[in-house]
């Protein structure tokens, strides 16, 4: 079975612009969640889909916006971009239905650089 | 008071030593415990989950989970030096989110 899978891989952009990051999750999986992690604030949460309605969502700015899809694809968005959203940008997945004792299982992530 | 909290470290251990790693967690609601690790420029991978009070192995890991004091530990044996990473905690909360603590570095030591 696939992993998570995210692209890109790695992004360089300028403060200002604006990024947007996707995730497609285990086939059979229909929950996505986001995750930011930086080196002094490690795993911060940004939100979860289920069924392409935002499920949860984290204590960051509404510069950060997320949605699903209905194959259960996932993307996110970073308007203007500040050179603190410089990070690792990591998306998990779960099977979402009934799964409060699921793991997350997470893809490689997209390295996010803000110059 | 965060979340969840562990010590940063580094904990080192020589080799073929028992390493312990701690976490303890704010919301006494919390039903589902995990810990993964992640190397470095890695992602992080599960390697136990627990769910219930007392002690969980698998392998060379065990879990321990105390819900009366808000507490889980990771002790790993015969540790190795492909065990050196960061351990990450995480609890699955009342909001059903999943929440990391900042996470453990282990450095096994030959």
């Amino acid at each position: 079975k696939a992993g998570v899978t995210q692209t890109p891989r790695y992004l360089i952009k300028t403060r200002g612009q604006q990024v947007t990051l996707s995730c497609s999750p285990i086939s059979g999986h229909r929950s996505v969640s986001w995750y930011q992690q930086t080196p002094g604030q490690g795993l911060q949460f940004l939100f979860e889909y289920f069924s392409e309605t935002q499920r949860n969502k984290g204590n960051f700015p509404g510069r950060f916006s997320g949605r699903q899809f209905s194959n259960s694809r996932s993307e996110m968005n970073v308007s203007t971009l500040e050179l603190g959203d410089s990070a690792l940008y990591l998306c998990a997945s779960s099977p979402g239905h009934g799964d409060f004792n699921s793991p997350l299982h997470f893809g490689n992530g997209t390295r996010l650089t803000v110059t | 008071q965060k979340e969840v909290e562990q010590n940063s470290g580094p904990l080192s251990v020589p080799e073929g030593a028992i390493a312990s790693l701690n976490c303890t967690y704010s919301d006494r609601g919390s039903q589902s415990f995990f810990w993964y690790r992640q190397y470095s420029g890695k992602s992080p991978e599960l390697i136990m989950s627990i769910y219930s009070n007392g002690d969980k192995e698998d392998g060379r890991f065990t879990a321990q989970l105390n819900k009366a004091s808000q507490y889980v530990s990771l002790l790993i044996r015969d540790s190795q030096p492909s065990d050196s990473a960061t351990y990450l905690c995480a609890v699955k909360g009342t909001a059903s989110k999943l929440t990391f603590g900042t996470g453990t570095r282990l450095q096994v030591t030959l």
